[in-house]
């Protein structure tokens, strides 16, 4: 089945811990996107990428920091510069830059202790 | 210029009733509204989506209306069912940007 996968679903970090989330998808699709939600803050973009060896911040990039080294794969790094990190992650993509139909991984929630 | 606004923020329906959740927007550049579920612990999945060109779209139980005048398109869930109950975003485009959206409405249908 194609999709989006993220891991891990769960994840505990201390202070001070750099944390990589991974996202992969076998859709083909050109584009992929990190968004963080908070609750009643809706779906904010961090970073996405519209092709291979290249990427974009979104609005919240602050102490994250992504790559793109292959078409299928998105991993996103949440730094210890990051001053809230505890959050729902999600990954998404679309067939081209720009689409309006996004395909989401499930999410990846991390906690930060 | 970039937001969309969306309300309430949350909305308690009984089952078999309707759900009106409400968006608007200012860019009038933008060019798709598409509509979100997201059950708990999940990904959001498009649900349904509409294009200026058009002032309602219906599937199944689901309606999209849009008012391109007042910038305002709203979702309306007929027949609410319990399997219903999640959150719904509003989110906007214009065509090779960035999505928008909206801050989100939980949604509970009471059986």
């Amino acid at each position: 089945d194609g999709g989006i996968t993220q891991s891990p679903k769960y994840l505990f970090r201390k202070e001070g811990q750099n944390v990589t989330l991974s996202c992969e998808q076998n859709l083909n699709h050109d584009a992929m996107y990190w968004y963080r939600q908070d609750p009643g803050q809706g779906l904010r973009l961090i970073y996405y990428s519209q092709i291979v060896n290249d990427f974009q911040k979104g609005d919240i990039a602050e102490g994250y920091s992504v790559s793109r080294e292959k078409k299928e794969s998105f991993p996103l790094t949440v730094t210890s510069a990051q001053k809230n990190p505890t959050a729902f992650y999600l990954c998404a993509s679309s067939i081209v830059p720009g689409a309006g139909e996004l395909f989401f991984g499930e999410g990846s929630r991390l906690t930060v202790l | 210029q970039q937001q969309v606004k969306q309300s309430p923020q949350s909305l308690i329906v009984q089952k078999g009733g309707i759900s009106i959740i409400n968006c608007a927007y200012e860019n009038t550049a933008f060019d798709y509204f598409p509509w979100y579920q997201q059950f708990p612990g999940k990904g959001p999945a498009l649900l349904i989506a509409i294009r200026p060109d058009v002032s309602e779209k219906k599937e199944g139980r689901f309606t999209i209306s849009f008012n391109k005048s007042a910038k305002q398109f709203s979702l309306h869930i007929m027949d609410s069912q319990p399997g219903d109950s999640a959150t719904y975003f509003c989110a906007a485009t214009a065509y090779g940007n960035k999505l928008v959206f909206g801050a989100g409405t939980i949604l509970r249908v009471k059986s």
